[in-house]
């Protein structure tokens, strides 16, 4: 499969904790995107980390990019019950397309 | 903020019944792109357009057809509904100097 691949499928946490989440790829990239969908909802872009990029920040967010192992993380600091979603990494190619993961289902525990 | 709309939430459809999923956006995006998620296979993506009349095949084009006549409005068409067709059908677009892809809220569509 082209797809990424997430892990793990499912992360619980406390509030306060960090979560993390990992994708791995197979293919080459322009880029490797982020994205959260709260549930039944649509996606909402997070961040995005070029292929010549090592590491970004935004906010409580850490995303990590190596692309000698084909592999990305996305960090969270002191989650929050608020940050209870799915979240997608996307690997971005020419001409703008997206090549999704399954996605990791986090729930944060008051 | 980029705005975009599918034409409804929830879409109940029998087997054989042609179904017509509109999207809508309103930030002049030149890509429109169409993907349905199911559980455990993340999302895939079925049709896209980088231009009015322009059109090309995703990864899972089979039992669909789109349609562009205006720049705003991407269609997503199942000529004939199938039960492997449930599914969350997801509308996103995207300007065409830029990687972001921004979704609409979804369609949940259950064929019966």
């Amino acid at each position: 499969s082209q797809q990424g691949e997430e892990d793990p499928q499912a992360l619980s946490i406390q509030e306060g904790e960090n979560a993390t989440m990992n994708c791995s790829y197979k293919t080459s990239i322009n880029n490797l995107q982020w994205y959260r969908q709260n549930s039944g909802r649509g996606l909402v872009h997070l961040i995005l980390i070029r292929s010549n990029e090592r590491e970004k920040h935004s906010g409580r967010l850490r995303v990590t990019l190596d692309t000698s192992k084909k592999s990305s993380s996305l960090l969270i600091t002191a989650s929050r019950a608020a940050d209870t979603a799915s979240y997608f990494c996307a690997r971005g190619t020419s001409y703008g397309k997206l090549t999704f993961g399954q996605g990791t289902i986090l729930t944060v525990h008051p | 903020d980029v705005k975009v709309t599918q034409s409804s939430r929830y879409l109940v459809k029998r087997t054989g019944e042609k179904v017509f999923l509109e999207c809508v956006q309103d930030m002049d995006h030149e890509n429109m792109f169409w993907y349905r998620q199911d559980p455990g296979l993340g999302l895939r993506l079925i049709y896209f357009s980088y231009d009015v009349k322009m059109k090309e095949k995703g990864d899972i084009p089979e039992g669909y057809s789109v349609s562009r006549e205006k720049k705003e409005r991407f269609s997503l068409i199942l000529e004939s509904a199938s039960t492997n067709q449930t599914s969350m059908y997801l509308c996103a677009t995207q300007d065409r100097d830029q990687e972001t892809q921004y979704f609409g809220p979804g369609t949940r569509l259950l064929v019966l």
